[in-house]
């Protein structure tokens, strides 16, 4: 089974500071890698597949990157509804473990 | 539009059985892969089951194998998971998710299982 180890497990900043997100798998997973949000109470929202292809209807501030074993997920300008906890899991491999998740709050 | 809508959360007791059940709209069920993903209290998101779109391949996560059992009705638009042999642990929100090549694209609302003597 393929493990991912994301970091950090939370994460404070300020309203308009750039975000960074990242997650390492166990072995290569080539772009096979999802990004979702989860607010609280809510199900998980679709950010980001294949590693770098932002979901549509998510704002443009989101963006991913990587491939292999080295991912990140990047919000360019921290905004108030960001509020949320955010997981990587791969995909189309046979392993679907996710991310431990990453808790965003506002400094 | 694409909705999918869980059904069968409820208080069950330690040992005890239980199905979830998950109806689809807006797509053709058939061609899709599906899972079922559950948060427990406290926790992360934790990947349950998989299972393809003619219940050909079929996977489930270390914690829940030969206890739990997915299947799918693709002439009745519905996934399920038989749940078994249940554990205070088990207690979570259940959300199915359908799978596409941008992965777990569409969730249900989530139903609450609560495990508890």
């Amino acid at each position: 089974d393929i493990q991912m180890t994301q970091s950090p497990s939370t994460l404070s900043a300020s309203v308009g500071d750039r975000v960074t997100i990242t997650c390492r798998a166990s072995q290569s997973i080539s772009t096979w890698l999802a990004w979702y949000q989860q607010k609280p109470g809510k199900a998980p929202n679709l950010l980001i597949y294949e590693a770098s292809n932002l979901q549509t209807g998510v704002p443009s501030r989101f963006s991913g990157s990587g491939s292999g074993t080295e991912f990140t997920l990047t919000i360019s300008s921290l905004q108030p509804d960001d509020i949320a906890t955010y997981y990587c899991q791969p995909y189309n491999s046979h392993s679907w473990t996710f991310g431990q998740g990453t808790k965003v709050e506002i400094k | 539009e694409v909705q999918l809508v869980e059904s069968g959360g409820r208080l069950v007791q330690p040992g005890g059985s239980l199905r979830l059940s998950c109806e689809y709209s807006g797509f053709s069920f058939r061609s899709f892969e599906m899972n079922w993903v559950r948060l427990a209290p406290g926790k992360g998101l934790e990947w349950v089951s998989y299972i393809d779109s003619r219940s050909t391949t079929i996977q489930y996560a270390d914690s829940v194998k030969g206890r739990f059992t997915i299947s799918r009705d693709n002439v009745k638009n519905s996934l399920y998971l038989q749940m078994g042999s249940l554990r205070v642990e088990d207690t979570a929100v259940y959300y199915c998710a359908r799978e596409s090549f941008r992965g777990l694209d569409n969730w249900g609302q989530g139903t609450l299982v609560t495990v508890s003597s």
